[in-house]
């Protein structure tokens, strides 16, 4: 069975820094795009970025650029979220999500449960 | 940046009702287009990809059309576990980008 097993809910001061966890089971984590999600609270869902585990390559979206870190640990099938100075602004519920690496497949099928980051001093 | 415009931003219509929603894009993206289903709290859920086909276990209900820059969503016959937002997604390139979704609520 495919899972996206997110770190719990997070709670930070303003300038703080947090990395955030999604780890893969039940396939080849490096077959597989992992992309991060942001829903801020009542809003849509935006894409941030993604990277590919088998080798750390990462896109990111412009809105995000310089603001995020994504990397990856191919050896425990996990990916990261990583802020080094928090803003209240990014209190917002956090997905992993998987996509094909085939161009025609970069939809997303499986989701992790979501991360809820809260920044608030 | 290729902008995704979903409509309406919310509806209410009845059980039994065919619903419809569209999502548009600012260039043509093939069909390169998937549909997310989100219930209140939850995680959103994958219904459609390539514009039309149905992900495994969605119900017949829902189908999607669409190539090119015109896209939509349809319930055949809304029923009360429809109640969501859905947002479609381009993924015609490395960018890929949301709508901002559409609300649909039981009258």
């Amino acid at each position: 069975e495919v899972q996206l097993v997110q770190s719990g809910a997070e709670v930070k001061k303003p300038g703080e820094s947090l990395r955030i966890s999604c780890k893969g089971s039940g396939y080849s984590f490096t077959s597989y795009w992992i992309s991060w999600v942001r829903q801020m609270p009542g809003k849509g869902l935006e894409w941030m970025g993604r990277i590919d585990p088998s080798d750390s390559y990462t896109n990111y979206s412009p809105s995000f650029q310089g603001h995020v870190t994504i990397s990856a640990d191919k050896s425990i099938s996990t990916a990261y979220l990583q802020w080094s100075s928090l803003k209240a602004s990014d209190t917002a519920m956090y997905y992993c999500a998987r996509s094909d690496w085939l161009p025609e497949k970069y939809y997303f099928d499986y989701w992790g449960q979501g991360t809820l980051v809260t920044v608030s001093s | 940046d290729i902008q995704m415009t979903q409509s309406p931003s919310s509806l209410s219509a009845s059980v039994g009702d065919r619903v419809t929603i569209t999502c548009r894009a600012s260039q043509g993206i093939s069909n390169y287009l998937a549909w997310y289903q989100q219930k209140p709290g939850k995680v959103p859920k994958l219904l459609i990809y390539a514009a039309s086909t149905l992900q495994s276990g969605v119900p017949s209900r829902f189908s999607g059309s669409g190539s090119g820059t015109d896209f939509t969503l349809t319930i055949s016959s809304l029923q009360p576990e429809d109640v969501a937002t859905y947002y479609c997604q381009k993924y015609n390139s490395a960018l890929q980008t949301f709508g901002q979704g559409t609300k649909v609520e039981i009258k």
